[in-house]
């Protein structure tokens, strides 16, 4: 398997446009979290959907930011309209069933807004 | 809501001494822990992990220690090597979710 797959690795943007973030997770994970590193916080939990269900939100920032997985090999972050402080790197992971299992991370997305 | 707390964002030590980074978690429902390194513009690989049944867990020079009554665990590298200079993220989870700490940078120095 070649691993947790986000695209694109990075994405310069200008403020107000939409971007969106894309995740593949390893085969046959069923939980997939959604990151964003920042200075502060560290990884800071967005969301985390187990079978393709959100489970908790509770992390994403604001109104601007959605999360979607239709099916179990993709997911996708979005965030419109995008902000200059919306700017850090997201990373996107996925694990197996159950507990005491790690998860996977992908490459991540360095977003720059301007 | 910080979950899980790494209050030293810097480390520097030298080759050869022991390394020892620190983790608090604040939920008692998380039942593994886990730990990461990460190098720049690298995604955080997996390094060592223990489940809440145990309270040691040794894998050739890394070492974690997990104290569940202070909610604490902690990461022990030794002997330190240059190669080891990385950002290390605890990480607590429960079933379905896992929470990761601010992390550490480690700086170690020939």
């Amino acid at each position: 398997d070649a691993g947790v797959i986000q695209s694109p690795r990075h994405e310069v943007t200008e403020m107000g446009q939409e971007v969106t973030l894309r995740c593949k997770p390893i085969s046959g994970h069923n939980s997939l979290f959604w990151y964003r590193q920042t200075m502060m916080r560290g990884l800071e939990l967005l969301i985390y959907f187990n079978n393709n269900v959100p489970i908790d939100d509770s992390g994403m920032p604001e109104d601007r930011f959605s999360a979607k997985m239709p099916n179990a090999s993709f997911s996708t972050l979005k965030i419109q309209p995008s902000e200059p402080r919306d700017s850090a790197v997201y990373f996107c992971a996925s694990t197996g069933q159950g507990s005491g299992t790690e998860a996977f991370f992908g490459q991540g997305t360095r977003l720059t807004v301007v | 809501d910080q979950q899980v707390k790494q209050n030293s964002p810097s480390l520097s030590v030298q080759e050869g001494r022991i390394s020892i980074l620190n983790c608090d978690y604040t939920n008692s429902m998380f039942d593994y822990f886990l730990w990461y390194k990460k190098y720049p513009a690298e995604g955080p690989t997996f390094l060592i992990s223990i489940s809440s049944i145990k309270d040691k867990n040794e894998d050739g020079r890394f070492t974690v220690f997990l104290n569940k009554s202070a909610k604490h665990l902690s990461l022990h590298i030794v002997p330190s090597q240059p190669g080891d200079s990385a950002v290390y993220f605890c990480a607590a989870s429960a079933i379905g979710d896992m929470r990761f700490g601010a992390g550490t940078r480690l700086t170690v120095k020939p």
